[in-house]
This record gives C-alpha cells, structure tokens and sequence, in this order.
C-alpha cells in the first residue's frame, strides 16, 4: 500500500507570490490533516478535513487555506507569502476524524517551502 | 491549554546504553500521548501511543513509554541504543483524537560508538 505523498518535494519562492501544495492520502483514508514545522515553533498544526469538511483548524492567519476533493486528495494554499511562512510542510492522513479512537497519524516526507 | 515539554533539545549516548528521552505534558482531561520519531529529511512515524489502555507502552524498534500521572510524564526509553537510532524524536499530546496534535519542541538523539 502506497504511503502519503506530498508533491512538489522543494519548492522555492518569492515574497508576495502564492503556493498550492498537494497531498495524497493512503488509500482508503478519509481524513487529512496539515501540519508546519520551523527550527524555532517546531511543528504546529494548521488544519484537518474529513469527507471535504474543514474539522479542526490550528491558530494561522487567513492567508493559509486548504480544501479537501472528493478523493480525499487534499491541497492547501498559501497566499502572499512571507519570509516566515519558510517552513516544512507535513501532511499526515488517517481513517477516521479526530476523536475517534485507535487511529494514527500517517505523515508524508512533507514539502520543503523556502520563500525569499 | 494543553502543552507538551520536552527536556533536552539534544541528548547523546553511546552504543549499547540507555535511551531516556523526557516528556512532560499538561492536560485537563485524560489525554492521548504519543511518541513520533523524525528521520532526516522524512515525515513522522509513530513509534507509540497512550490510551489509557495500560501505563506502560511497548513501540516498535525497542522503545516503550511510562505513563505516570501522578508526575505528568510520558517518558521514552529504550535499555540499548543502537545507532539507527539516531534521529529527532517528538512527544505529542492529544486533545481527544488523533488528528490534532500538540507537539513537544524535540529531542534530537546522537548515538556515538
């Protein structure tokens, strides 16, 4: 069974400019949650879809944006990026919804956004 | 509000000993725990979970963690370091779920022969 994938790998780009990054669940998974990890916040946790509907969203300012398809593919988007928007991008995907028991997280190997 | 501590942004051991990497949570309500080990320029993969099922969790690669609520601790341990262990390790509290975390800021383990 294939892994979470997250495209593209690296990703480079200017201040001001957007950013769409993909993510395909595990086969079968229905929720997908979105996390941002930087040397000095650590990992912080942007925002979880299951079945299409936004369920759980971390403490980001509007400029961050995800959707979730049909598929479970999920994409979330960036506009007008800042300096410290540079950061790894993780998305994880799992069964079930948060609150449900006996279910993990799967991560992807993230994608790598440097924005200068 | 929940929070995750994790004391030690670095430890290192040698070959062979033991493994201690400490978490301190906070928490109102019974919370789920969790272990995540980091790989360079990888994603995270759950070493081991706390459900109230039994304080005393087993992971894989060797590693297991003592629930103790008494010191809100979730400790890691492994009794002999091998050097694939080498990696970043992450404590992380569950709200209720599974799917949003709060991270400890990680420990980075250096294994030395």
């Amino acid at each position: 069974k294939a892994g979470v994938t997250q495209t593209p790998r690296y990703l480079i780009k200017t201040r001001g400019q957007q950013v769409t990054l993909s993510c395909s669940p595990i086969s079968g998974h229905r929720s997908v949650s979105w996390y941002q990890q930087t040397p000095g916040q650590g990992l912080q946790f942007l925002f979880e879809y299951f079945s299409e509907t936004q369920r759980n969203k971390g403490n980001f300012p509007g400029r961050f944006s995800g959707r979730q398809f049909s598929n479970s593919r999920s994409e979330m988007n960036v506009s007008t990026l800042e300096l410290g928007d540079s950061a790894l991008y993780l998305c994880a995907s799992s069964l079930a919804a948060s609150g449900t028991a006996n279910e993990k997280l799967f991560f992807g190997s993230g994608t790598q956004l440097s924005v200068l | 509000a929940q929070s995750v501590t994790q004391l030690g942004s670095h430890v290192s051991v040698s070959e062979g000993a033991l493994v201690l990497l400490r978490c301190n949570y906070s928490s109102s309500v019974p919370p789920y725990l969790f272990w995540y080990v980091q790989y360079p320029n990888q994603g995270l993969q759950l070493l081991l979970k706390y459900t109230s099922a039994a304080t005393l969790v087993k992971g894989i690669n060797g590693f297991e963690a003592e629930f103790k609520k008494s010191e809100t601790s979730f400790h890691l341990t492994k009794p002999s370091a091998h050097m694939s262990d080498a990696a970043e390790y992450f404590c992380a509290v569950g709200p209720g779920g599974y799917n949003k975390l709060i991270f400890g800021a990680g420990t980075r383990l250096a294994v030395h022969p």
